[in-house]
């Protein structure tokens, strides 16, 4: 089976710019969760899918969100970027919701300017 | 609350010893403790895991154990080798609004001298 996958691995964009990133879960997989990951902090939740739906919500402004598509592939956006956005944004995919082994994608390195 | 502490946050060890990383966590109810490496420049991967249920789990070289009385479980990796160099992350399930999410430790950047 191919791993989980994430587009693009890398972006430069600059402060009050918004941003897409892209996961492809493993086949089969339908539980999608994000994680913002930077030195010293660790992995930081940000949001879950299942089905289409949002189960799960991490302590991120509403300037982060989320959304799953009928075939388990989920996007995040982030608006109005921030200096502090900088960040290895890892998606991981799971056969379903709740506390279950979770595969990681490579992530999407974002740098803001 | 929902919180992992992770200790230490750098451990250097010479080949061949063992090395232990501890985490502790907030919510009693948690019931699903996963170990995951990452390597520099690469993804993070599950090692091993741990239910509730269960007080110690072993995979070859690794070992995790819990003590659910004191909220804390702990990562062993013995026979250390130069390829067990990486960042590790303990996590725990915190139960959320009627769903689960893991919530991750800061890391432990351990370093096995040759």
């Amino acid at each position: 089976k191919a791993g989980v996958t994430q587009t693009p691995r890398y972006l430069i964009k600059t402060r009050g710019q918004q941003v897409t990133l892209s996961c492809s879960p493993i086949s089969g997989h339908r539980s999608v969760s994000w994680y913002q990951q930077t030195p010293g902090q660790g992995l930081q939740f940000l949001f879950e899918y299942f089905s289409e739906t949002q189960r799960n919500k991490g302590n991120f402004p509403g300037r982060f969100s989320g959304r799953q598509f009928s075939n388990s592939r989920s996007e995040m956006n982030v608006s109005t970027l921030e200096l502090g956005d900088s960040a290895l944004y890892l998606c991981a995919s799971s056969w379903s919701w709740g506390p279950n082994e979770q595969f990681f994608g490579p992530g999407t390195r974002l740098t803001v300017l | 609350g929902e919180n992992v502490e992770q200790h230490p946050s750098t451990l250097s060890v010479q080949e061949g010893d063992s090395a232990v990383i501890k985490c502790t966590y907030s919510d009693s109810a948690s019931n699903y403790f996963p170990w995951y490496k990452q390597e520099l420049g690469k993804r993070p991967q599950l090692i091993i895991d741990i239910r509730s249920n269960v007080g110690e789990k072993k995979d070859q070289r690794i070992a995790v154990t819990l003590n659910k009385t004191a909220k804390h479980f702990s990562l062993h990796i013995t026979e250390t080798q130069p390829e067990d160099s990486a960042v590790y992350f303990c996590a725990a399930s915190i139960r959320q609004g009627g769903s689960e999410k893991l919530v991750f430790g800061k890391g432990t950047k351990l370093t096995v001298n040759p």
